[in-house]
């Protein structure tokens, strides 16, 4: 079975911060892909990154970073500075061979001033 | 932005009436798929489609049925609404590029309130 555990409902920071939003999964595949999607107060579900089970390597994208290690099996995603603009629902998921997205719960972020 | 559209926005509608959400994407990728998505619960999947005819039921499928008639359309139906099945529901689309999944681009959400 698959599973994705994003086990911290909510955090709260203060702005300038730098947080880390936790990801695990589960999976028997042997290629699948994992993504994190934002999730603002206004309502849309926004894209912001998919790796592929053979690319270990982390990627940085401004203010944003992910750390992806299939040893623990995780896929964490940190915000350095955060800023308020920031605050939002992080979802992680996971596709693998029955090409459904797996979901987490979500972290609810609220950055404040 | 990816080229999806979900109509209606928003809708209230009673219990026991038939209602039909549509879903409407412009960039012809096979996969499409509905959620709902409801506090505690995060995004669950009611049903999804991998071409033209062709769909199958996610964890939350129970009181839905879906259609897929074209590529550019996949409709949702509530056959007899019920107050459960208030909730925020959003369309995605997804593709394979080479063998490999795409990200999934999600439409503006609709949501339903069943009184």
């Amino acid at each position: 079975a698959q599973k994705v555990t994003q086990a911290q409902t909510e955090i709260s920071v203060v702005e300038k911060e730098d947080v880390t939003l936790d990801c695990v999964y589960e999976t028997r595949d042997t290629t699948y892909y994992l993504f994190w999607y934002k999730q603002p107060p206004s309502g849309e579900l926004v894209f912001l990154i998919r790796r592929n089970s053979f690319d270990e390597q982390n990627e940085i994208s401004g203010r944003y970073s992910w750390n992806f290690q299939k040893s623990t099996s995780s896929f964490n995603f940190t915000i350095t500075a955060s800023q308020v603009v920031d605050s939002a629902v992080y979802f992680c998921a996971l596709s693998g061979n029955n090409r459904k997205l797996i979901w987490g719960l979500g972290t609810s972020l609220a950055v404040n001033p | 932005d990816a080229g999806i559209t979900q109509s209606p926005r928003h809708k209230v509608t009673e219990t026991g009436t038939p209602v039909t959400l549509r879903c409407h994407q412009t960039e012809n990728h096979r996969y499409m798929y509905w959620y709902r998505q409801d506090p505690g619960h995060g995004l669950r999947l009611i049903h999804y489609s991998y071409g033209v005819k062709d769909t199958d039921k996610g964890e939350v499928s129970d009181g839905y049925s879906v259609s897929r008639s074209k590529t550019e359309d996949f409709l949702l139906t509530l056959e007899s609404a019920t107050s459960s099945q208030t909730s925020v529901y959003f369309c995605a689309i997804s593709d394979r590029d080479r063998g490999r999944n795409t990200e999934a681009f999600f439409g503006q959400g609709t949501r339903l309130t069943v009184v």
